[in-house]
Formats: structure tokens, sequence, C-alpha cells
């Protein structure tokens, strides 16, 4: 069964630093990967994929992330913080072939500091 | 263009009540989908619908129905609501082919059976 983690419930970063939010997957193929945002009462934004090609994928707000497929994670990262990007952040996992089972983790709060 | 949308926002109901959710997206997107969010658990997709005419069971479907009235609406139904019902729910969308797309939520509906 397919199924991604993010291993950290909670990541703190002061403004101007660079955050890492974790995620790692586990499928039988190769997957496509997702990375959203949800800011509170919202829906979820959005903010960049993975399909195939170049690992470092570039999306919205200055978000980045990269694929490892040798250590199965697709780790989303911004060079500098700003208070705005607290939110909390989910990643998904989409097997190739099955368009509409999108698997999600559990999110990770991120909380910037000014 | 007001992408996704649902209704109500906020809902209370009693143990053994029934209501349905409405979801309407404006995108032409043939993909639609219901989620439930509970904390620590990411999002759950409760059904799909891959095109107008068809539904799928997703990863939590007891308890609830849907109906794909159109290729705009997606309606989840619950016909005897249980305490263990009370989350979050979100529609989805994606689309129009088969490729790889992101999904774009609703707002959310926030559902209480007491």
């Amino acid at each position: 069964a397919q199924s991604v983690a993010q291993p950290e419930d909670q990541v703190n970063v002061a403004e101007g630093n660079p955050l890492t939010v974790k995620c790692t997957y586990s499928v039988s193929g190769n997957p496509y990967l997702f990375w959203y945002v949800q800011y509170p009462n919202r829906g979820l934004q959005f903010l960049l994929k993975y399909i195939t090609g170049d690992n470092l994928v570039k999306g919205s707000y200055g978000f980045e992330a990269e694929f490892n497929k040798s250590q199965t994670s697709f780790h989303l990262k911004k060079p500098s913080a700003l208070v705005s990007d607290s939110a909390l952040y989910f990643c998904a996992v989409r097997l190739r072939g099955n368009n509409n089972d999108m698997r999600f983790g559990a999110g990770t709060r991120l909380t910037v500091k000014p | 263009n007001a992408g996704v949308t649902q209704t109500p926002k906020f809902q209370v109901l009693k143990t053994g009540q029934s209501m349905t959710l409405q979801c309407a997206q404006d995108m032409n997107h043939n993909s639609m989908y219901w989620y439930r969010q509970d904390p620590g658990m990411g999002l759950r997709l409760i059904y799909y619908s891959a095109s107008e005419g068809t539904t799928d069971k997703g990863e939590v479907p007891n308890g609830y129905n849907v109906s794909r009235l159109n290729k705009r609406e997606f309606s989840l139904r619950l016909e005897s609501a249980a305490p263990s019902q009370t989350s979050v729910y979100f529609c989805a969308s994606s689309g129009p082919g088969s490729g790889v797309y992101e999904q774009y939520f609703g707002p959310g509906t926030r559902l209480t059976v007491t």
C-alpha cells in the first residue's frame, strides 16, 4: 500500500533562516509527489509537484522541493522563511496509473518567528 | 471564477440525523473528490468521481454516499450521522483530462455530530 510520512509534527524557524519540511514516501512504483499548504480555516492550496525529470522542483511563493529516489524523500525547502509562511503543510503521493488515489501525510505545522 | 465552492460552512447534527454536503466547481474539471480531515491524520479520501456519471469508494467510505449530479456538482450524503463523523469535510476537483493534475480544494465544511 502506498503511504507518505511527515516525521515532524511541528517545525519552528526564525524569520530569514532557511526552512525544511520533511516527507518520505512508500510506494511500489514511481510516484507523483505533491506539496500543499493550508492556512487557518481554509482549504488546501497547491504548492508544487514532481512528475519526472529534474529532481529539484520549484513552486509557488519561493518554495522548492527535492526528490530523492534512493532515500524515498521529497523534502520541502525555502532559502529564507517569512512569518507569513506559518501554516500547515501536507505532502501527498499518487501512484502512476491511478489518477484518483492520492494519499496525504498527517501534516507539519510550520511556525516562523519574527 | 469561484473555483470550488462548498455549502454549508458549518453544521451541527444530532446522532441519527441526515444531511447532504454540496460541492460545485466551475473549472470544467473531470474529477471530483470528497475528503475528511481529522487532527493528526491528514486528509482521507471518502469517495471520488473520475467523470460525470461515475463514482468510486476511497479509503473511508463507510457511512457516506455520493452523487455526481453533473460535471460541476458532487454531493456527499450522511444518511444517519454518528459522532465519529465529526470532522472537517473538503471537496476537491482536478482535470480536465487524465494527466498529472493537482487538486483544487474548497473552503471546507465543519461538521459536528452530537
